[in-house]
């Protein structure tokens, strides 16, 4: 019962310096979504994979890219962190269907950016 | 002015009390209208999706208003487990992969 998995689950990087936040998922869900929550704000979408092979930007893509992998892994990259990416990063998945949007999340990265 | 804006509380309740909240939301075209619980330092978990005529599942009651464009939840007889941030969550009208969450409604059930 993994459902949505994220690794790592905390970061402590430098400025400028990069990583990539890995996510997969286990429920064939064909949409994947990138979000960042910081505090006193909601979540905010970055980047999104509605199904295999396409990714489209959210509401804060600046400074971030992705890779949607395969069905099951969809990863966020930072080429060069900055303090302003500090923040907790959740990764999401979702089947893409007439129905409501229902996500899943995973347990989150805890990034920090010195 | 947030497309969706949350009173962020907190809400201070008695065990055993009813407590409720409502979430207000810009977009009228909204399509679809969600309640997400997020415990301290964990992920968001679907708590009940809102409809039109209203829902209830168990102790927990959503309501949707279109004209005034605002949900509610309403809990009775509280417990402690209630204690936790709740996330008001719309999905936008033709923009399906997009939802757009309130920063949330913190709610401490004391004993």
């Amino acid at each position: 019962n993994a459902g949505v998995t994220q690794t790592p689950k905390f970061q402590v990087l430098k400025t400028g310096q990069s990583m990539t936040l890995q996510c997969a998922q286990d429920m064939n869900h064909n949409s994947m979504y990138w979000y960042r929550q910081d505090p006193g704000m909601g979540l905010r979408l970055i980047y999104y994979s509605a199904s295999e092979g396409t990714t489209d930007k959210g509401e804060v893509p600046n400074g971030y890219n992705v890779s949607r992998l395969n069905k099951r892994e969809f990863s966020l990259r930072l080429e060069s962190a900055a303090p302003s990416q500090t923040s907790v990063y959740f990764c999401a998945s979702s089947e893409r269907g007439t129905g409501a949007n229902i996500q899943y999340f995973g347990a989150g990265t805890r990034l920090s950016v010195l | 002015r947030k497309e969706v804006e949350q009173d962020p509380g907190p809400f201070n309740v008695p065990e055993g009390a009813t407590v409720a909240f409502n979430c207000t939301y810009s977009n009228s075209a909204s399509q679809s209208f969600f309640w997400y619980r997020q415990d301290c330092r964990k992920e968001p978990k679907l708590l009940m999706s809102v409809y039109s005529s209203g829902n209830e599942d168990g102790r927990f009651t959503a309501q949707l208003n279109r004209a005034s464009q605002y949900i509610s939840l309403l809990i009775r007889d509280s417990k402690l487990s209630d204690s936790a941030t709740y996330l008001c969550v719309v999905s936008p009208q033709g923009s399906w992969g997009k939802l757009q969450f309130g920063a949330g409604t913190q709610v401490v059930v004391t004993p």
